[in-house]
C-alpha cells in the first residue's frame, strides 16, 4: 500500500508559467510533509517544506499547499525556469518517526 | 565538503558477492538514514540509526542485510550473497536533533551481474 502517491509522472511547462505539482497520501499520521528535487546521478536535495499545522509555505518562487482534509499538498513553482527541469519528489513524515516516506517522483521539464 | 559523503559511488558485484556501502554523515550530525531507489521509483526507507543503535529497521529485507553505524568511523550498509534484484541506487541521509531535516548523499550506484 503506497502511502505517499504523485500520480503524474511528467510534467512539461513554458518557461515563465507556473508548474503544479501534486501529491495524495493516505496516511493521517502524517505531520510534516517536505519537497525535494532531484537531479540525475544525485542525491535527493531539499526544497521546501510544511508543517501539518500550517496550510501553505513559501520560499520565493516555490510555495507548498497543504489541505488536511483533502491528504492532499502541491508545489508551485512559479515563474517556472529551465533549470528547475528535474525531478521532484514528494515526501511524508510521522512524529517521532525519523523515516521518510517517499512518492515515487514526478519529472518537470521546462521548455525555454 | 562538509555534506553527506558516500562511497563508492558506482559499485559492481557478480551475483553471491557481498557489498559494503559507505556513508560519512554531515559533521554534528548522529542521525544516519538508508532508502534504496529501485529504477522509476522513489526512494524506500530501509533502516534508521544513530551512533551504534539500530532505531528503525523496518523496511530491511530480513535477509543479507545489515546495517551499523558504529562509534567511530562512517555507517557500513552491507549486502551479502548479492542477486540482480539487489542492483539500485542505495542513498544515505543524515540529520541533527531535527529529523524531518534530513540532507541526503549523492547515492552509490550498485550494479549486480
Amino acid at each position: 500500500d503506497q502511502q505517499v502517491k504523485q500520480n503524474s509522472p511528467s510534467l512539461s511547462v513554458q518557461e515563465g508559467r507556473i508548474s503544479i505539482l501534486n501529491c495524495d497520501y493516505t496516511n493521517s499520521m502524517f505531520d510534516y510533509f517536505l519537497w525535494y528535487k532531484k537531479y540525475p546521478a544525485e542525491g535527493p536535495t531539499f526544497l521546501i517544506s510544511i508543517s501539518s499545522i500550517k496550510d501553505k509555505n513559501e520560499d520565493g518562487r516555490f510555495t507548498v499547499f497543504l489541505n488536511k482534509s483533502a491528504k492532499h499538498l502541491s508545489l508551485h513553482i512559479v515563474p517556472s525556469q529551465p533549470g528547475d527541469s528535474a525531478v521532484y519528489f514528494c515526501a511524508a513524515s510521522e512524529i517521532n518517526a525519523g523515516k521518510s516516506t517517499f512518492g515515487d517522483g514526478t519529472t518537470l521539464t521546462v521548455k525555454p | 565538503n562538509a555534506g553527506v559523503m558516500q562511497n563508492p559511488r558506482h559499485l559492481v558485484r557478480r551475483r553471491g558477492q557481498e557489498a559494503r556501502l559507505r556513508c560519512s554523515p554531515m559533521k554534528g550530525h548522529s542521525h544516519v538514514y538508508w532508502y534504496r531507489q529501485l529504477p522509476e521509483e522513489g526512494l524506500k526507507f530501509m533502516v534508521y540509526l544513530q551512533k551504534e543503535n539500530i532505531i528503525d529497521e523496518s523496511g530491511m529485507p530480513k535477509e543479507r542485510f545489515s546495517a551499523e553505524f558504529p562509534k567511530e568511523g562512517p555507517s557500513i550498509l552491507r549486502i551479502q550473497q548479492v542477486v540482480r534484484g539487489d542492483s539500485a541506487a542505495y542513498f544515505c541521509a543524515s540529520s541533527g536533533r531535527d529529523y524531518y531535516e534530513q540532507f541526503f548523499g549523492p547515492g552509490t550506484r550498485l550494479t549486480v551481474l
